[in-house]
């Protein structure tokens, strides 16, 4: 059973880099399936897709976020990273990671969530 | 790449059916039938119920329909039940490897 953990802190303040671990089990991180990434949700909003990475390396970005986002992967530890650099208090969300299945072309398996609070 | 646009909220008694549209533009919804539906209860992550517009994952009950047309692709949920009240989002690809979602729709079984 596939499964996938974000890790991080809970609380960055602002101007300062937001940083995520996405921890995958279960399954390898280095499919030739698979994209794994990331998707955010401020509280009482819609959901906003950040970006993907292949196990390779080769990352995609929201263009709305591409300035300021590095997502990046681990394959000896099944994992990938999200850096989310100057961030603001519009930065405040649920952070989740998920997988996007190829064949599919949709996000198949979601980690719970983390709440990154950006607060001084 | 602008949010997918989508009703609020929509609403419907236990048995009847209701339909949840979803607008694009030609360089994601009308160019790609990828549309992909999310289910969101409330403090849980998304749950995938529709993929590439039509198809259902392995244990999505059959009371979950997708279609498009042109720019709008829909979510159609037949024999409504207690248990399908949530938050529903769509998501279209929308070329070169990038996403882009609706603003979601809350469903309330009256």
């Amino acid at each position: 059973q596939l499964q996938l953990q974000e890790s991080g802190p809970g609380l960055v303040k602002p101007s300062e880099t937001l940083s995520l671990t996405c921890t995958v089990s279960g399954g390898s991180i280095s499919s030739s399936s698979y994209y794994w990434g990331w998707i955010r949700q401020p509280p009482g909003k819609g959901l906003e897709w950040i970006g993907v990475i292949y196990y390779s390396g080769g990352t995609y970005y929201n263009p709305s976020l591409k300035s300021r986002v590095t997502i990046s992967v681990d394959t000896s530890k099944n994992q990938f990273s999200l850096k989310l650099s100057s961030v603001t208090a519009a930065d405040t969300a649920v952070y989740y990671c998920a997988r996007d299945d190829t064949t599919m072309v949709s996000f198949d398996h979601w980690g719970q969530g983390t709440l990154v609070t950006v607060s001084s | 790449q602008s949010a997918l646009t989508q009703p609020a909220s929509v609403s419907g008694s236990p048995g009847q059916s209701i339909t949840i549209s979803c607008t694009g533009t030609s360089s994601d919804v009308g160019n790609y039938n990828l549309v992909s539906w999310y289910q969101q209860h409330p403090g849980k992550a998304p749950k995938l119920m529709i993929y590439e517009g039509s198809k259902r994952p392995s244990g999505v009950s059959n009371r979950f329909s997708g279609s498009k047309s042109g720019n709008t692709a829909s979510l159609t949920v037949s024999g409504l039940q207690a248990e399908d009240e949530a938050d529903y989002y769509c998501c279209s690809y929308a070329g070169s490897t990038t996403w882009v979602f609706g603003g979601g729709t809350k469903l309330t079984v009256l």
